[in-house]
């Protein structure tokens, strides 16, 4: 069974365009993510949600709307997209435990969704 | 100086041999560190955690030194199979569990050599 999963693999479109990616997890976890991965291999949040609230938003432009309809799924719109918006982008989703006031903090990441805008 | 930094390589190493990574990371409150493995084209993968002082599986031991903020992974005998980028993640307290949030490292590529 795949624990965090992500649809499509693979995203080719044009600039301007408007995309989604969407992504559901089975581990049960209340908080999921969405990062950006670059063409320098560098991992960047951008968001998290924990049980459907927008928890932290990373001054990521408002082009990029995420929404989760419920804890187990998070998706992703992109509007109006720009060639800097390619990059692979990784779902994520963890389950924050230990004593009251700190957190763990283990993520699980899905496979990706490789976006190319032309 | 960068909340997270690694080397990135590329470490060239040979089958057998002990390889080591350091990653530095500058917010102090910090309290849960992580490894991630990821291969090319790949999700990253979790390796290891670390809370306290260390942590060690098979051959893989990763160690923490809160004093001078690093952590570091150390992998013994290495395999071709150990071949992929290793990236370091630093977990970032926020005001609540939920508002933690990790910040990576750029990763380091380890190539083994047959």
């Amino acid at each position: 069974d795949t624990a965090v999963s992500q649809t499509p693999k693979y995203l080719v479109t044009q600039m301007g365009n408007d995309k989604s990616i969407k992504c559901e997890q089975n581990l049960g976890h209340d908080t999921m993510y969405w990062y950006k991965q670059d063409s320098k291999k560098f991992l960047k949040i951008m968001f998290s949600y924990n049980n459907k609230e927008l928890i932290i938003n990373e001054t990521v432009p408002n082009r990029f709307s995420p929404k989760s309809p419920d804890k187990a799924h998070l998706n992703l719109h992109i509007n109006s997209l720009e060639l800097g918006d390619s990059a692979v982008y990784f779902c994520a989703s963890s389950q924050p435990r230990g004593p009251s006031g700190s957190s763990y903090n283990e993520q699980f990441f899905g496979p990706g969704t490789r976006l190319t805008v032309l | 100086r960068k909340e997270v930094e690694q080397d990135p390589g590329p470490f060239n190493v040979p089958e057998g041999a002990t390889v080591a990574f350091n990653c530095t990371y500058s917010n102090s409150a910090s309290q849960s560190f992580f490894w991630y493995r990821q291969d090319c084209r790949k999700e990253p993968k979790l390796l290891m955690s670390v809370y306290s002082s260390g942590n060690e599986d098979g051959r893989f031991t990763a160690q923490l030194n809160r004093a001078s903020q690093y952590i570091s992974l150390l992998i013994r005998d290495s395999k071709l199979s150990d071949s992929a980028t290793y990236l370091c993640a630093v977990n970032i307290p926020g005001d609540g569990g939920a508002t933690n949030k990790l910040i990576f490292g750029t990763g380091t590529l380890l190539a083994v050599q047959p």
